[in-house]
């Protein structure tokens, strides 16, 4: 069974930028998560999405956003990119039981870096 | 007060030894209790989780689950160098809100 995909895996941008990130999530899951990780804050979790609903946010402010398709695949956007956004981004994804004790698996991540 | 608390390291441990990573948490509404280890400019990789009060045996790891002391802990017995990692805890709430709540991680080493 393939894991989590992501793509892309290294991005490059400019403040005031905006970025678009695709996570692919393991085949027959319709949970995905998606979770910032900087090394002073460690993990934080921005959204999660099940059958193209979100389900749950983050703490984040409105330049990030995300959506989920009906293949369950996933996007996450951020605009207007600010320095501080530099980050790995990590989606991950779960089955489709709703209950709390959901395990993620993660992808490999996309390491954004504004400049 | 973090909702999970962890302590950053390094715990540095020889080869052959028990390692003791500890985990804290802050809500006594929590259910489900996860470690997952993640190596340098890796993702995270989930290796044990627990539910219940007591001990969880896979291998050379153990979760133990204290929910009166809210307290969750990992033993890594015969470490091997390439147990050296980040451990990161990680708490699912009991609200259905759908996200786990990590904690910052500590970084064990593993001495040859």
């Amino acid at each position: 069974k393939a894991g989590v995909t992501q793509t892309p895996r290294y991005l490059i941008k400019t403040r005031g930028q905006q970025v678009t990130l695709s996570c692919s999530p393991i085949s027959g899951h319709r949970s995905v998560s998606w979770y910032q990780q900087t090394p002073g804050q460690g993990l934080q979790f921005l959204f999660e999405y099940f059958s193209e609903t979100q389900r749950n946010k983050g703490n984040f402010p409105g330049r990030f956003s995300g959506r989920q398709f009906s293949n369950s695949r996933s996007e996450m956007n951020v605009s207007t990119l600010e320095l501080g956004d530099s980050a790995l981004y990590l989606c991950a994804s779960s089955g489709d039981k709703r209950t709390t004790n959901e395990k993620l698996f993660f992808g490999s991540g996309t390491q954004l870096s504004v400049l | 007060q973090k909702e999970v608390e962890q302590n950053s390291g390094p715990l540095s441990v020889p080869e052959g030894a028990i390692a003791s990573l500890n985990c804290t948490y802050s809500d006594r509404g929590s259910q489900s209790f996860f470690w997952y280890r993640q190596y340098s400019g890796k993702s995270p990789e989930l290796i044990m989780f627990i539910y219940s009060n007591g001990d969880k045996e896979d291998g050379r790891f153990t979760a133990q689950l204290n929910k009166a002391s809210q307290y969750v802990s990992l033993l890594i017995r015969d470490s091997q160098p390439s147990d050296s990692a980040t451990y990161l805890c990680a708490v699912s709430r009991m609200d259905s809100s759908y996200k786990l709540i990590f904690g910052s991680g500590t970084r064990l080493l593993v001495r040859p």
